[in-house]
C-alpha cells in the first residue's frame, strides 16, 4: 500500500468546469505539497500546506489533518490546466509522492 | 534570480560508465533534494542535503549512487557503473533555510538519463 493515494488517476473535463483532485495519506506529516507536472516534464510547486486552506488564482488547496486528506480544486478550468497533478507529503526528512492525477481539459 | 538549474538536460551513457548530474539551487537556498522518476512511475525521494551535509539519504540505492552539496558549487548526484535500470528523469529541488516544512520547493527542469 502506498503512503499517498490520489484519486482519480485520470480526469477529463470540459473547459469551465470545477475540478477536484483528492489525496489521502497514511503517515504522520509535517507538510503536504501539491505539484504540477507539464507534458514536457517540468515540475512546478503549487502549494505547501500544513493546515487549513490556501488559494492562488483559480487554484484552492485544503487539508484536513485529522482525516489525513487534502483536496486540490481548480475553478473555471482551462485547457492550459492540462497536466499531471501530484500530491506529496513530508514526514521527517522524507517525501512520499502520489502517482499523480492526469487532467485533460477539453475546449 | 534564476531558478533551479540542472544540467545536463539530457545525458546518454553506456552501461558501466559514470553519470554526473548537477544542480544549482536558487540563490539563497541552502536545502537541496534529489528525486528520481522512473518511466511510467511516480517521483521517489532519493536524498536531502544541506550545504556540506547529507541530512537524509534513505531513498538512495545503497551502491553506486552518491550525492554531495559542497560549500561552493552545485550539488552533484553521481551514479557509478550505470545500468539500464538507472534510465530515468532525475529532478532536483531547492528551498530556503527552514526547508520544505516551512517553504515550497522549487524544481529544476530535470536531467533525463538514458543508459544504452
Amino acid at each position: 500500500k502506498n503512503e499517498v493515494e490520489q484519486s482519480p488517476q485520470n480526469l477529463t473535463a470540459q473547459e469551465g468546469e470545477f475540478i477536484t483532485i483528492n489525496c489521502s495519506y497514511s503517515v504522520g506529516i509535517s507538510a503536504l505539497h501539491w505539484l504540477q507536472q507539464h507534458p514536457g516534464g517540468g515540475i512546478v510547486s503549487l502549494f505547501m500546506l500544513s493546515s487549513g486552506k490556501k488559494k492562488h488564482g483559480r487554484l484552492i488547496a485544503t487539508i484536513n489533518i485529522q482525516e489525513k486528506h487534502s483536496s486540490l480544486h481548480i475553478t473555471a478550468s482551462h485547457p492550459r490546466d492540462s497536466a499531471v497533478y501530484i500530491c506529496a507529503v513530508r514526514t521527517g526528512n522524507q517525501f512520499y509522492f502520489g502517482t499523480g492525477t492526469s487532467l485533460t481539459v477539453i475546449p | 534570480n534564476a531558478g533551479v538549474m540542472q544540467n545536463p538536460r539530457h545525458l546518454v551513457r553506456r552501461r558501466g560508465q559514470e553519470a554526473r548530474l548537477r544542480c544549482s539551487p536558487m540563490k539563497g537556498h541552502s536545502h537541496v533534494y534529489w528525486y528520481r522518476q522512473l518511466p511510467e512511475e511516480g517521483l521517489k525521494f532519493m536524498v536531502y542535503l544541506q550545504k556540506e551535509n547529507i541530512i537524509d539519504e534513505s531513498g538512495m540505492p545503497k551502491e553506486r549512487f552518491s550525492a554531495e552539496f559542497p560549500k561552493e558549487g552545485p550539488s552533484i548526484l553521481r551514479i557509478q557503473q550505470v545500468v539500464r535500470g538507472d534510465s530515468a528523469a532525475y529532478f532536483c529541488a531547492s528551498s530556503p533555510p527552514g526547508g520544505a516544512t516551512k517553504n515550497i520547493q522549487y524544481f529544476g527542469a530535470g536531467t533525463r538519463l538514458s543508459v544504452l
